[in-house]
């Protein structure tokens, strides 16, 4: 049974385009992230959403917006998409008493 | 969060012990160790968290020293599969909706 699934992996795009990350858990987890990851490696937290309220924001353009639509759910929509949004994009999500956040298999956005 | 140093990458050979050391002398009193792994195009992994006790699980242990300044993670019988980047982690539970800061990480390769 996968734990934190995420779709699509794999998403190439044209600059200006709108897209969107779809994450799920199935561990009833309250709280949930999204973190990026460059092409140098460097793993940074964006968002962290808790029974669907937004309580981390990292100094992330507007121009990405997470939407909880439940506490299962952390979806990651991206406007007017540009070259430095390339990355591949990881969901983790951690129970509320807990110290281990489980990560998603990551989507990789290219963006031509 | 205190800071984490790390060696840029390391080898062992399959089936030998990998130790992995982590320099974190800034730590505070109520900081735990966590250490968490990614394999190559994978979400990172949780692997073990400690405070000041050695800790050991179906994984690793955990060598924290008697002044907490440093760590050193050991893989007891590495597989090429333990091929990956290994990342050190300290912070409080409970602190900051527990966001995970990423530093470089050591990158082992588990050699036949």
């Amino acid at each position: 049974d996968t734990a934190v699934s995420q779709t699509p992996k794999y998403l190439v795009t044209q600059m200006g385009n709108d897209k969107s990350i779809k994450c799920e858990q199935n561990l009833g987890h309250d709280t949930m992230y999204w973190y990026k990851q460059d092409s140098k490696k460097f793993l940074k937290i964006m968002f962290s959403y808790n029974n669907k309220e937004l309580i981390i924001n990292e100094t992330v353009p507007n121009r990405f917006s997470p939407k909880s639509p439940d506490k299962a759910h952390l979806n990651l929509h991206i406007n007017s998409l540009e070259l430095g949004d390339s990355a591949v994009y990881f969901c983790a999500s951690l129970k509320a008493e807990g110290n281990e956040q489980f990560f998603g298999p990551g989507t990789r956005l290219t963006v031509l | 969060d205190a800071k984490t140093t790390q060696p840029t990458s390391m080898d062992c050979a399959e089936g030998r012990a990998a130790n992995l050391p982590c320099n974190h002398s800034t730590i505070s009193g109520n900081e735990y160790v966590y250490w968490y792994r990614q394999i190559h195009s994978q979400g990172p992994q949780y692997i073990i968290h400690g405070l000041k006790n050695n800790e050991t699980n179906e994984m690793a242990s955990l060598i924290i020293t008697e002044d907490r300044k440093s760590s050193t993670l050991i893989l007891p019988h590495a597989t090429l599969r333990d091929t990956a980047v290994y990342y050190c982690i300290v912070r409080r539970p409970g602190q900051g909706a527990q966001k995970l800061v990423f530093g470089q990480g050591t990158r082992l390769t588990i050699n036949p």
